[in-house]
């Protein structure tokens, strides 16, 4: 089964703190995503990587950056937290480049930040 | 730009009942279609996709989905409903040639099973 992991599952933090979220997977995919959920938005795309040190910007990138110094590993940056993050994370992972491929999602990160 | 409508919140079926939820895309060419489920505390799971041939795709969990070009909608089924199909349902499009390489999902439908 592919496994996709996220170091937290709840994390609270304070404004002005750097949060780090991490992302595992362990099927060697090339592709991977970070998306926050929000009640009545959905999901919606921070940022995406489709390649070691290679990314592209999703839908709200503003406030995050990214991380893909290895293959199995994408991390999630907030280079300075604040409330209106507030919000649940979630990270996914799909073999190939195509969007065709089946999302693989961890169990999410739910991140408070007071 | 590629948009995904669910136009229910929220709602409520008895255990047994049949169950139907909306999905709405916009997009000009040919979309690519999925229904993924969140179960409580978990996840998003992939429950079936379209790409092409027969509009009516089969799932997991017994769901179906049928694609309805002229009406640009992608509505997930399911003849009787169990109580453990409680959890959030997403629709998502993605789509060739845009350059868009990731899905976009709609808003979500959470449903409720009344025993």
């Amino acid at each position: 089964d592919v496994k996709v992991t996220q170091s937290s599952r709840y994390l609270v933090k304070r404004t002005g703190e750097k949060v780090f979220l991490e992302c595992v997977q362990d099927m060697d995919h090339e592709n991977m995503f970070w998306y926050r959920q929000d009640p009545g938005l959905g999901l919606r795309l921070i940022y995406f990587s489709y390649d070691v040190k290679m990314k592209e910007k999703g839908d709200i990138p503003e406030g995050y950056s990214v991380s893909r110094e290895k293959k199995e590993r994408f991390s999630l940056i907030l280079e300075s937290a604040s409330t209106n993050q507030t919000s649940m994370y979630l990270c996914a992972s799909t073999r190939g480049t195509g969007i065709t491929y089946e999302q693989y999602f961890g169990p999410g990160t739910r991140l408070t930040v007071t | 730009a590629q948009s995904v409508t669910q136009p229910d919140i929220h709602i409520t079926v008895s255990e047994g009942a049949s169950l139907e939820l909306r999905c709405n895309y916009s997009y000009g060419a040919t979309p690519y279609l999925f229904w993924y489920v969140q179960s409580p505390g978990q996840g998003l799971q992939l429950l079936l996709k379209y790409f092409s041939g027969d509009t009516l795709v089969q799932g997991i969990k017994g769901f179906e989905a049928e694609f309805k070009r002229s009406q640009s909608s992608f509505n997930l089924r399911k003849p009787s409903v169990h109580w453990s199909d409680a959890a959030e349902y997403f629709c998502a499009v993605g789509a060739q040639g845009t350059g868009r390489r990731a899905l976009t999902f709609g808003s979500g439908t959470r449903l409720q099973v009344q025993p």
